[in-house]
């Protein structure tokens, strides 16, 4: 176990809902990155936060958002959903930036 | 062109096969290399840095070539438990963070 925590773990929206993904990461990780991951694909970046700030954004629209709170734990938010953001929402946390970034077990969102 | 390019695959050995795969990154820049895997369904999970030197993890060999922008995984006497996608990733910006992954390879290694 990584001790990364995401929930839920399965969602169904319906196109045009929001939805927030949340990560609880294991205990002093203050850097937590958002990866999705489609079928057949790698996980692709989304953003990077560390203690509380954005800190890198990947190609992703503003529609995809995110925070992290003073427990370093995250949320995801995604607005006005499309059939494509259907994937794997993976979120990875590590106490710094040379040291492992562990992934939680991921949330498998469908947009239907 | 994508940022982390590797073999389609899916490759399938019998147990005991040795097992290579290739992949190339466009940034040349990048500062950190990783050879991941993924089990089915489940989330990635780091199975050796990879230095320029080149490294090795029991069964597993991983090497750099940063003049040509190659990274390569060996995998010795491949086991049925080596079955899984591996993912090629890279770091432009050093460390474990805002990684870039490849597509992954799919190995299946049967009886």
């Amino acid at each position: 176990e990584t001790g990364v925590t995401q929930s839920p773990t399965h969602l169904i929206k319906t196109r045009g809902q929001q939805v927030t993904l949340r990560c609880s990461s294991q205990s002093g990780h203050n850097t937590v990155s958002w990866y999705q991951q489609a079928l057949g694909q790698g996980p692709q970046f989304i953003f990077q936060y560390y203690r509380e700030e954005e800190n890198g954004r990947g190609n992703f629209p503003p529609r995809f958002s995110g925070l992290q709170f003073p427990n370093y734990s995250s949320e995801l938010n995604v607005n006005a959903l499309e059939l494509d953001d259907s994937a794997l929402y993976l979120c990875a946390s590590s106490p710094g930036a040379n040291t492992e970034a562990f992934f939680g077990q991921g949330t498998r969102l469908t947009v239907v | 062109r994508k940022e982390v390019e590797q073999d389609p695959g899916p490759f399938n050995v019998p147990e005991g096969a040795t097992v290579a795969f290739n992949c190339t990154y466009s940034n040349s820049a990048s500062q950190s290399f990783f050879w991941y895997r993924q089990d089915c369904r489940k989330e990635p999970k780091l199975l050796m840095s990879v230095y320029s030197s080149g490294n090795e993890d029991g069964r597993f060999t991983a090497q750099l070539n940063r003049a040509s922008q190659y990274i390569s995984l060996l995998i010795r006497d491949s086991k049925l438990s080596d079955s899984a996608t591996y993912l090629c990733v890279v770091s432009p910006s050093g460390g474990y963070n805002k990684l870039i992954f490849g597509a992954g390879t799919r190995l299946a290694v049967h009886p």
